[in-house]
């Protein structure tokens, strides 16, 4: 069974740096491409960013420049890079893998940047 | 960058009653990677269908999808008092991913 679990999420203020993780299980990360999708408070969800098999990224333009999406094959784990954090990216914050075209989404961790 | 447009925004309706949602991309999809969703308050999102037209494991067969090219559609054929919530399409299986922007399903 294909679980995600996020974690990394809490208060940082304007202006600082987080990293958010989402430990996979049931599927070998490097197989699969794997994106972060978002959603603030009473919103939409909002795609940030995405890794395939291959290693190639992409990015929201809310978020190129600032966010930065890796994995680490022998933890079997992604990651997000968060720098120079703004209030408006305060959201939930959810890992979803894409396993032979059907999604699997984790339960998501709260990011809130506020001073 | 594809855009997804859902409609309506709010859909009122009654348990035991059939809802037809609708989703419009801006564009023609190279892939059929069409995906809906439930979310209800304070939850994940919980996957309903994927390739726009087969239900995820566990799936109550009530729900249905359909479409290709531009249209895409999501059919409750008759809704349960726990369907009340709101509904997501997704386009993926590009170097971006888009949602719409979700359709409110509320008891009448």
């Amino acid at each position: 069974e294909v679980q995600l679990v996020e974690s990394g999420g809490g208060l940082i203020q304007p202006g600082g740096s987080l990293r958010l993780s989402c430990a996979a299980s049931g599927v070998t990360v490097s197989r699969h491409y794997m994106s972060w999708v978002r959603q603030a408070p009473g919103k939409g969800l909002e795609w940030v960013s995405i890794i395939y098999g291959s290693g190639s990224t992409f990015y929201a333009d809310s978020v190129r420049g600032r966010f930065t999406i890796s994995r680490d094959n022998s933890k079997n784990t992604l990651y997000l890079q968060m720098n120079n954090l703004r209030a408006d990216d305060t959201a939930v914050y959810y890992c979803s893998l894409y396993y032979y075209r059907m999604p699997y989404w984790g339960q998501g961790t709260l990011v809130t940047v506020s001073s | 960058e594809i855009v997804l447009t859902q409609s309506p925004a709010t859909l009122s309706l009654s348990p035991g009653e059939r809802a037809t949602l609708s989703c419009r991309a801006s564009q023609t999809f190279t892939n059929t990677y069409l995906a809906w969703y439930q979310q209800k308050p304070g939850r994940a999102p919980r996957v309903l269908i994927y390739t726009s037209s087969t239900r995820a494991t566990g799936i109550p067969d009530r729900f249905s999808g359909s479409g290709s090219g531009t249209d895409f559609t999501l059919t409750i054929s008759r809704l349960e008092p726990e369907d009340f919530a709101v509904y997501y399409c997704q386009h993926y299986g590009d170097s971006q991913i888009s949602f719409g922007q979700g359709t409110r399903l509320e008891i009448k």
